[in-house]
């Protein structure tokens, strides 16, 4: 069966400092895979996607990047964190073709971050 | 601009009766509707999908309804049980995206008190 692994489950990070989110799949092959982060009482927000290794799409202009350096890998990082930048991260990752993705995005637990 | 909007307010029932969450949205052309529930401090969970050519879906003590003239979705839990009890998210898999950029609403929290 698929499964999604994320890690830390929380993060308290100092405004300026650096930041590397993971996110693993396993069970499957070729998945799109997401960032998405969610502010309290607000919807997700779709940071990345990727269709492959390599590709990377960003759906917001803001200081944060994804890499997805092997095809089940997918790693959200920051040089500097701002404030802001203060929610709740989600992994997801879900079927290659439009059929496949009828089936929903499956998340990863996600990780709380503080910036502080 | 492209808007989901769920009930903000929290839905509290009583166990047995059935519970409504509505989903509106604007401005999008969705082939497909999705349902998701959110347990506090965890990802969501995929639970139900409907086409935008099928009016009705269900699954066990779940139903949704899908009216794309209203641009409308009605998500139905019958016999609602305290475990029911979470937030409950509506999200729209624009037909122009090709399926990737899913949109998610803020969600509807339920309680079902015993």
């Amino acid at each position: 069966s698929q499964t999604i692994h994320q890690w830390p489950a929380t993060l308290v990070q100092p405004v300026g400092s650096p930041l590397s989110l993971e996110c693993t799949v396993e069970g499957t092959s070729n998945p799109n895979l997401y960032w998405y982060r969610q502010a309290a009482g607000r919807g997700l927000q779709l940071l990345f996607y990727s269709v492959g290794i390599g590709q990377i799409s960003s759906e917001v202009p803001q200081n944060l990047s994804a890499s997805r350096p092997q095809d089940r890998q997918f790693i959200l990082s920051s040089k500097k964190l701002l404030l802001s930048d203060s929610g709740f991260y989600l992994c997801a990752w879900s079927g290659r073709k439009l059929l496949d993705r009828t089936n929903g995005y499956t998340f990863g637990s996600g990780t709380r971050l503080t910036v502080v | 601009s492209q808007k989901i909007e769920q009930n903000s307010e929290a839905l509290n029932i009583q166990e047995g009766k059935t519970a409504t969450l509505t989903c509106n949205y604007t401005n999008y052309s969705p082939a497909y509707l999705q349902w998701y529930r959110q347990d506090p401090g965890r990802g969501p969970v995929f639970l139900l999908l409907i086409r935008e050519n099928e009016k009705e879906k269900r699954k066990e003590r779940l139903k949704v309804t899908f009216d794309t003239t209203l641009k409308q979705s009605l998500f139905h839990i019958t016999a609602s049980q305290p475990a029911d009890s979470a937030t409950y998210l509506c999200a729209l898999m624009p037909s122009y995206t090709g399926g990737f950029k899913t949109i998610f609403g803020a969600g509807t929290r339920l309680f079902v008190k015993a």
